[in-house]
């Protein structure tokens, strides 16, 4: 069974850093394409970062230069740092898998961690 | 940015009713157009996949349909546990934007 664990969340002031993780399992996660999704309270959703097998990496206007994407494939681990923190930063983060390929769509997610950014 | 719009915004029926939901895109995305279900507090769901394939364990009461810029979700009988909120997704170009959702709730 695919299983997407994330962890890190939690209250930082506007400015600060946090670093998300999540732990892969249940599939290779060496093989697979990973993504950062955001959904802030009572909000749709937004894709924000994602990384091929090979560590290629893509970002959303709204986080580029100030979030970096990161994986260790022998801990099958995926991670998120993010800098410089905004209010509106304040999300639900979700791991998602990528299932890879033109047309790509997400068939796994994580339950999500919530980073909350507030003074 | 591809620009994705759902339709309508929420809605109400009762269980077994037939429920559409359209999500139109601002070009062209071929079928390259996904569905995702949320439930309150839970991580979202595939659902459905470039246009009207159905993932893995979903059931066949819901389907999809359409290509080039205009997209429906169906569900041909609602059932108690479909009241949730329906995202559109493309995956014709990055970044992979999503509809705003469309909320179907009990009437």
């Amino acid at each position: 069974e695919v299983q997407l664990v994330e962890s890190g969340g939690g209250l930082v002031q506007p400015g600060g850093s946090l670093r998300l993780s999540c732990a892969a399992s249940g599939f290779s996660f060496k093989n697979y394409e990973m993504n950062w999704v955001r959904q802030a309270p009572g909000k749709g959703l937004e894709w924000i970062s994602y990384i091929s097998s090979d560590s290629t990496k893509y970002y959303a206007h709204s986080v580029k230069g100030r979030f970096t994407i990161s994986r260790d494939n022998a801990k099958s681990s995926l991670f998120l740092q993010m800098n410089s923190l905004r209010v509106e930063d304040t999300s639900v983060y979700y791991c998602v898998r990528d299932s890879g390929g033109k047309g790509a769509y997400f068939d796994h997610w994580g339950q999500g961690t919530l980073v909350t950014v507030s003074s | 940015d591809i620009q994705m719009t759902q339709s309508p915004s929420s809605l109400s029926a009762s269980v077994g009713d037939r429920v559409t939901i359209t999500c139109r895109a601002s070009q062209s995305i071929s079928s390259y157009l996904n569905w995702y279900q949320q439930k309150p507090g839970k991580a979202p769901k595939l659902l459905i996949y470039t246009s009207s394939s159905l993932q893995s364990g979903v059931p066949s009461r819901f389907s999809g349909s359409g290509s080039g810029t205009d997209f429906t979700l169906t569900i041909s009988s609602l059932q108690p546990e479909d009241f949730a909120t329906y995202y559109c997704q493309q995956s014709y170009s990055a970044p992979r934007t999503f509809g705003h959702g469309t909320k179907v709730e009990i009437k």
